[in-house]
């Protein structure tokens, strides 16, 4: 059975970190590129980063380039995403997601809540 | 990294069907045949229901169709259920390993 499984959201403080992570199984985490996307409070969904197999190449969407870390560990069939200097609009559920060739999300969970507030 | 184009909402009568819209630009949908089609019920972990346009994956009911025409996608539900009432998003390939989300379209069934 797939499952992935995300935590490590919580109440933060402006300017503060956390560490996401994305616990993986059934779904051969080491051969595939893996994502996160976000929501909002009463918005869309939004990607905000990917990691390839290997941990080699990292892509982000702009509002978080400098903010954000993607990683993961193969052995332990894990994904994170440090997320650091922590804004009042990154408040959102974090979803991570398997990705497959032909662009798109296959396996989902069901998220972990980040809200940054004072 | 503005996101796709979509209806806030779109709403049909049990057994008819709707169409859904995601307009982006040639440097997504228009430029790569990598659009997908996510269910979300709110509280619950997205649904992929359409890939590469117009792909249903297994256990996906036949129900949901894609298809394509220039920057534009489109998802059809036909047969229109209460259970199909929920958020749907449209997702593209960008240029540079990026992605970008659709608006959102949020399904009634009257």
């Amino acid at each position: 059975e797939v499952q992935l499984v995300e935590s490590g959201g919580g109440l933060v403080q402006p300017g503060g970190s956390l560490r996401l992570s994305c616990a993986a199984s059934g779904i051969n985490f080491g051969n595939f590129w893996m994502s996160w996307v976000r929501q909002a409070p009463g918005m869309g969904l939004e990607w905000v980063a990917n990691i390839k197999e290997d941990g080699s190449e990292k892509y982000y969407v702009d509002s978080v380039k400098g903010r954000f870390t993607i990683s993961r560990d193969n052995a332990k069939n894990s994904l994170y995403l440090q997320v650091n200097s922590l804004r009042a609009d990154d408040t959102a559920v974090y979803f991570c997601a398997r990705v497959r060739r032909g662009g798109y999300f296959e396996y989902w969970g069901q998220g972990t809540l980040v809200t940054v507030s004072s | 990294q503005s996101a796709l184009t979509q209806p806030a909402s779109v709403s049909g009568s049990p057994g008819q069907s709707i169409t859904i819209s995601c307009t982006g630009t040639s440097s997504d949908v228009g430029g790569y045949n990598y659009v997908s089609w996510y269910q979300h019920y709110p509280g619950k972990a997205p649904k992929l229901i359409i890939h590469e346009v117009s792909n249903r994956p297994s256990g996906v009911s036949n129900r949901f169709s894609g298809s394509k025409s220039g920057n534009t996608a489109s998802l059809t539900i036909s047969g229109l259920q209460a259970e199909d009432e929920a958020d749907y998003y449209c997702s593209s390939y960008r240029s540079g390993n990026t992605y970008v989300f659709g608006s959102g379209t949020k399904v009634t069934v009257l």
